[in-house]
């Protein structure tokens, strides 16, 4: 098993222009999350997916959008980017919401 | 919400024990998770904590007291690979985890 894969792995923006983070996960899991990470703060939640066709907020959802079509990948959207987003941003999995959570290898983006 | 401290960073030599506090207020706790996270890399998994106690994992163990809000993982026969970032997790009511700012450990010869 690969487990949770994350394409690309960096990236550099210009303000207002759009991007897809993918994330796949092989495992089977139902549970899909986005968080980002930045510089001495703790992993924030964006989005999370308890199935395909479920989605809902986090704790820090503005400026950016996620579907769930099947069960392997949950994409994170930016629309229009901002200086405010650049971050590394991991895409987790866990089979139940009770259960561990499992990380992909991230992917860092640079907003300019 | 969640509030979670634990301390910036740590040093320590190879061989020694190193333990790593996080205090945690919550609105619903519903179990505690350590992850390893290395520079440049994904957090993994360390161990998982929702009864009072301590849990050991081989050289890493957990503590847990839910009434103090607090837990510790403690680090024994530091290696130089043990040298990372830790990460203290809060788990609510509804299964979403909060987490520290991490607590970044070095491992001197």
């Amino acid at each position: 098993n690969a487990g949770v894969t994350q394409t690309p792995k960096f990236r550099i923006l210009k303000i207002g222009q759009s991007m897809t983070l993918q994330c796949t996960q092989d495992m089977n899991h139902n549970y899909m999350y986005w968080y980002r990470q930045d510089p001495g703060m703790g992993l924030k939640l964006i989005y999370y997916s308890v199935g395909a066709g479920i989605t809902d907020k986090g704790e820090v959802p503005n400026g950016y959008n996620v579907s769930r079509s099947t069960t392997e990948d949950f994409p994170l959207r930016l629309e229009l980017a901002a200086p405010s987003q650049t971050s590394v941003y991991f895409c987790a999995s866990s089979m139940r919401d009770w259960e561990t959570q499992y990380f992909g290898p991230g992917t860092r983006l640079l907003v300019l | 919400g969640q509030n979670i401290d634990q301390p910036t960073e740590m040093t320590a030599t190879e061989g020694a024990i190193v333990q790593i506090n996080c205090t945690y207020q919550t609105s619903g706790f519903n179990g505690l998770f350590w992850y390893q996270q290395h520079a440049g890399e994904a957090p993994t998994f360390l161990s998982y904590n929702v009864l009072d106690g301590l849990e050991e994992k081989g050289r890493f163990s957990s503590f847990l007291s839910r009434s103090k809000g607090y837990s510790y993982l403690l680090l024994k026969e530091l290696q130089m690979k043990d040298s990372a970032s830790y990460l203290c997790a809060v788990r609510d009511r509804d299964y979403k985890l909060s987490f520290g700012a991490g607590t970044t450990v070095t491992v001197r010869a």
